[in-house]
């Protein structure tokens, strides 16, 4: 069964280093989107992307924030000057169309600022 | 805006008992809702999702949930816990944005005692 891959799976990185998490959605799929996790908190959106733009971001996703679709099978993230806020779990999903609305969740990058 | 409350951080039911994990949501058009559960360490499973069909929504693992728009809810049931139920279960509404983000509730911890 096809699923989202996400690479890697945690990822240690010094306050104010970039880093770049990546994702392989699912081969047919058109939407793809970037979530996170605050240890303890909700999942709270970030950025979707369609047709090789933004379509829609929430206010979390600030100017540190940028998603680029490289190739055709990958999607990534970049954190441009990270913060210890920026630890969280970041998931990213992809879905075939908007009609059903339905996403399918890769399994996670740990991501932890020191 | 959309929004989604989940009443309950923590449920525990015996193994064998009814599993009821409640979820209010509020959306400005007509919603389409969705149950996600996460095993520890684990991404996000799409256990069941409402999209304006039938209103009683069957899912995977002998989940179940109904959509009662005049309640505005959309619990979670199902009539006999497992063990392998323990988890963390997340409702969440779709947007009506143009890639139709998820907006998550807070999730519920399940605990199924033996």
């Amino acid at each position: 069964e096809p699923e989202v891959t996400q690479t890697p799976s945690h990822q240690v990185t010094q306050m104010g280093q970039e880093v770049i998490l990546r994702c392989v959605p699912i081969s047919n799929h058109l939407y793809f989107y970037w979530y996170r996790q605050i240890l303890g908190q909700k999942v709270e959106f970030l950025v979707s992307f369609y047709n090789n733009e933004i379509s829609e971001e929430s206010e979390i996703f600030d100017d540190q924030f940028s998603v680029e679709r490289p190739d055709g099978s990958n999607f990534t993230l970049k954190i441009r000057s990270t913060k210890l806020e920026d630890s969280a779990m970041y998931f990213c999903a992809s879905s075939v169309d908007r009609s059903s609305g339905e996403q399918y969740f890769g399994p996670g990058t740990r991501l932890t600022v020191t | 805006a959309q929004s989604v409350t989940q009443l309950g951080s923590h449920v525990s039911v015996s193994e064998g008992a009814l599993v009821l994990l409640r979820c209010n949501y509020s959306s400005s058009v007509p919603p389409y809702l969705f149950w996600y559960v996460q095993y520890p360490n684990q991404g996000l499973q799409l256990l069941l999702k409402y999209t304006s069909a039938a209103t009683l929504v069957k899912g995977i693992n002998g989940f179940e949930a109904e959509f009662k728009k005049s309640e505005t809810s959309f619990h979670l049931t199902k009539p006999s816990a497992h063990m392998s139920d323990a988890a963390e279960y997340f409702c969440a509404v779709s947007g009506s944005g143009s890639a139709r983000q998820l907006t998550f509730g807070s999730g519920t911890q399940l605990t199924v005692l033996p």
